[in-house]
Formats: structure tokens, C-alpha cells, sequence
């Protein structure tokens, strides 16, 4: 089983919807838990960061832990053609870092 | 956020030759740097984890004589690929840690096309 459970996608959505993006994980040391969003040809760039359970919110972007559950979400509200990219969600203890493989995300005009 | 620049962002290079790509934290000092490469449509792989000043630490199945990694300050670590063949051709791309930080911060990664 791996540490980080993520589904690939692709998932398509029309623009304004809210989108759900999930990764499930298995090691309950886990402690510190980020998105990244990496478009096609560049580097991931970090979307958001939190360590506890419950939700975190950035303007659009709303970051869930459930530790009860080992599942994480990010929730994009108003969703726009430039949120097209692939989302990783990752996940630490110490100075080890896993991730997941990432969902790809279009958001239709 | 923190800012980890990374150079060249694309390299050709012809077969047989070697090839330094240099990973930057512009404005933290990184104490751990990491080293990824990445296939089209897959996730990270990492290849190595490098604290400064001492060895780097490669993960199974990668040739540390061949993606050599210096981690010589806490702003600055290379990986150099020698000795490159096609198969090399790929994206990498580096992060880096603070020393009290949580989470990393990546660079915006480096083609490398072997000819």
C-alpha cells in the first residue's frame, strides 16, 4: 500500500464550479499536510500548508484535514481556466516528505 | 513564500558529456535540499536528499556516481549528471527546506535533452 493515496483524475469541470480534490494516506504519524499546484512544464508551487485537523482558508482555496480519517481535501471555490494544472498533495514527518501522484484539473471557459 | 530559483531551465547536451544544475534559496537558508525527477504525466521521484556539508543520501536504484549532488553552502546545491545518455533526458527538479521550516519549496525545474 502506499503512503499517499491520490486519484489522478483527469477531472474536467466547468468554470465557476467548486472543486474537491482528495488524497487519502495510511501512516498516522503524518504531521504536517500541503497541496501543490504544478503546471504543465514547471515546478509544484505551494498552495497551502497546515498541520492540524480541520479546514484552512486562502481567498479560493480551502485546505481539510480529517487525521481521524487520514484524509485530506482542497476545495477550489469559483474555479477559473487558470486553476487548470495538476494538484499534489504531500505529506511529512521530520525531513521525509511523500506525495501523492496528483490529480490534473481543467476548468472549461 | 520562500523562493528556490533553479538553472539552467532547459539544457541540450550531446551524449557522453556532463551536465551541473544548480539549485538556489534565494531568500532562506536551506538545510536540506532535495532532488527530483519527474516523467511526463507522473509524479516526483526523488533521487536524493542533501544536507549541507556532508553526503547526500540517494534512494534505491539511483547511481550516486552518476547524478552527483554537492550541497556546499545553505543557498546553494548542484546535481551534476555525467556521463549523460538519451535515457537521462528528463525533468528535474529540486526543493529545499529551512531548518525550522515544515514544508519545501521547489524550484521551477530544468529540462535536460540528451542528443
Amino acid at each position: 500500500q502506499k503512503e499517499v493515496e491520490q486519484d489522478p483524475g483527469p477531472l474536467s469541470v466547468p468554470e465557476g464550479a467548486i472543486v474537491s480534490l482528495n488524497c487519502t494516506y495510511s501512516n498516522s504519524a503524518f504531521q504536517y499536510f500541503m497541496w501543490y499546484r504544478q503546471y504543465s512544464r514547471k515546478g509544484p508551487e505551494l498552495l497551502m500548508y497546515t498541520y492540524s485537523s480541520g479546514n484552512k482558508e486562502d481567498g479560493r482555496f480551502t485546505a481539510q484535514v480529517d487525521k481521524s480519517s487520514k484524509y485530506i481535501s482542497l476545495f477550489i471555490r469559483d474555479s477559473q481556466p487558470s486553476d487548470s494544472a495538476t494538484y499534489l498533495c504531500a505529506m511529512s514527518i521530520g525531513n521525509q516528505f511523500y506525495f501523492g501522484t496528483g490529480t490534473s484539473l481543467t476548468v472549461i471557459p | 513564500g520562500a523562493v528556490v530559483s533553479q538553472h539552467p531551465s532547459r539544457v541540450i547536451c550531446k551524449s557522453g558529456t556532463s551536465v551541473k544544475i544548480e539549485c538556489r534559496s534565494l531568500d532562506f537558508q536551506a538545510t536540506t535540499m532535495f532532488w527530483y525527477r519527474q516523467f511526463p504525466k507522473q509524479s516526483l521521484m526523488l533521487m536524493a536528499t542533501s544536507n549541507e556539508g556532508s553526503k547526500a543520501t540517494y534512494e534505491q536504484g539511483v547511481e550516486k556516481d552518476k547524478f552527483l549532488i554537492n550541497h556546499a553552502s545553505l543557498t546553494l546545491s548542484t546535481l551534476t549528471v555525467t556521463s549523460a545518455h538519451p535515457e537521462d533526458s528528463s525533468f528535474y527538479i529540486c526543493s529545499a527546506r529551512t531548518g525550522a521550516g515544515n514544508t519545501i519549496y521547489f524550484g521551477e525545474g530544468s529540462w535536460l535533452t540528451v542528443v
